[in-house]
């Protein structure tokens, strides 16, 4: 079974840029989830999407959005980026929420220049 | 918010046991606990999770204390494989301890 996969693997991005991250989550897993990746801050959760809808939402400001789609694919977005943004974004998926085990993809290593 | 803390780093032998703690100060009676390791360059790798009980898989074990306010992953024989920082999570996956970077000495 392919595991998560996300794309891109690495971007740069301009301050002020606005830019989508993409998930595919493990065939038959339903909810996926977002986390930003930081040496000072380690992991933080940005957000959970089931059944295309948001259940849960980090401490992250309003620039921070996502959406899932109907085959559970899910992208996220970040607008009118900040040097602080760059990060490493993972994405994970499980079977029905949160409180299973999770599975992580490579993530995206974004750098905001 | 709910608050997980790991010390930053542990030292173990090869072959030998490691106990690797994780404090849940915060966490609520029906939020799962869940283990993950990260290799260098990679997503966090699922270790083990539980709930109130002791649980075992061929990875690891997990002791939860009876209060819930920490639990401790064990890794019964230390491989160099193992190497790794370990993150403990609580309220089901939404906040993660700073890990634990787990050298094993062969």
């Amino acid at each position: 079974k392919a595991g998560v996969t996300q794309t891109p693997r690495y971007l740069i991005k301009t301050r002020g840029q606005q830019v989508t991250l993409s998930c595919s989550p493990i065939s038959g897993h339903r909810s996926v989830s977002w986390y930003q990746q930081t040496p000072g801050q380690g992991l933080q959760f940005l957000f959970e999407y089931f059944s295309e809808t948001q259940r849960n939402k980090g401490n992250f400001p309003g620039r921070f959005s996502g959406r899932q789609f109907s085959n559970s694919r899910s992208e996220m977005n970040v607008s009118t980026l900040e040097l602080g943004d760059s990060a490493l974004y993972l994405c994970a998926s499980s079977l029905v929420d949160a409180s299973y085990e999770q599975y992580f993809g490579p993530g995206t290593r974004l750098t905001v220049t | 918010d709910a608050k997980t803390t790991q010390p930053n780093s542990m030292e173990s032998n090869e072959e030998e046991p490691v106990h690797l703690p994780c404090n849940h100060s915060t966490i609520s009676g029906t939020d799962y606990i869940h283990w993950y390791r990260q290799l260098p360059s990679q997503g966090p790798e699922y270790v083990i999770h539980g709930l109130t009980s002791n649980v075992n898989n061929r990875m690891a074990s997990l002791a939860i204390a009876e209060d819930r306010k920490s639990s401790t992953l064990i890794l019964h024989r230390a491989t160099l494989r193992d190497a790794a920082v370990y993150y403990c999570a609580g309220a089901n996956n939404l906040f993660f301890g700073t890990g634990t970077r787990l050298t094993v000495i062969p």
